[in-house]
């Protein structure tokens, strides 16, 4: 069974940011946070991962709080084709990735 | 390289029949993962390989189900005998140890 817990949706308006939260309480010192997105008819697409510092690529930013109980991932400045299925994942090692149902994002013109 | 590579895109099958995917990974990725996805779901995980050896299987994955990876490049999913309960979406993602899945664009199957 996933670990995590997110919203089942969201909705940001075009151009905000998108805060996606994910609580994942149970998590263990080695375990990582990963999120992935889905867009209608495709695979999923890694995103970004981190332990228990923020990290930041080019598509968005993850915040993982101190006691690494929750994360929130940030795209800055969304656009409709940021529009998707967004899964937030914990993994130890490499254990193959275990999936929820993620939190469905629509970006609003 | 195009990436993870999938086919068929879609199949129709009549009940009790069996059926055959095939996946093509990235060509330097040594890991293999095979998921089934229904409508409203996250992706579940079916089983996966590093190189040619299959190093796990869900307990989903019932004895009518069977994956191969022959010589460590492409792979094969095959269902014997469908049931209208195998219709979904099978996904395959492949790695390289310990970093990210690329995915496919999958596979869905209909059982009718």
């Amino acid at each position: 069974d996933a670990k995590t817990t997110q919203p089942t949706s969201m909705d940001c308006a075009e151009g905000r940011a998108a805060n996606l939260p994910c609580n994942h309480s149970t998590i263990s010192g080695n375990e990582y946070v990963y999120w992935y997105r889905q867009i209608h008819s495709q695979g999923p697409q890694y995103i970004i991962h981190g332990l228990k510092n923020n990290e930041t690529n080019e598509m968005a930013s993850l915040i993982i709080t101190e006691d690494r109980k929750s994360s929130t991932l940030i795209l800055p400045h969304a656009t409709l084709r940021d529009t998707a299925v967004y899964y937030c994942i914990v993994r130890v090692g490499d254990t193959p990735l275990v999936f929820g149902k993620g939190t469905r994002l629509s970006v609003i013109a | 390289d195009t990436g993870v590579s999938q086919d068929p895109r879609h199949k129709i099958t009549k009940r009790g029949q069996n059926v055959t995917f095939r996946c093509d990974p990235i060509s330097e990725h040594n890991r293999l993962y095979w998921y089934r996805q229904t409508l409203g779901q996250g992706p579940e995980f079916l089983t996966y390989f590093q190189n040619e050896a299959q190093l796990e299987k869900s307990r989903l994955l019932s004895d009518r189900f069977s994956a191969e990876r022959p010589k460590g490049s492409f792979s094969t999913l095959e269902i014997q005998r469908t049931e209208q309960g195998d219709s979904a979406m099978y996904l395959c993602a492949s790695s390289l140890v310990g970093r990210s899945y690329t995915f496919g664009s999958g596979t869905r199957l209909t059982v009718v």
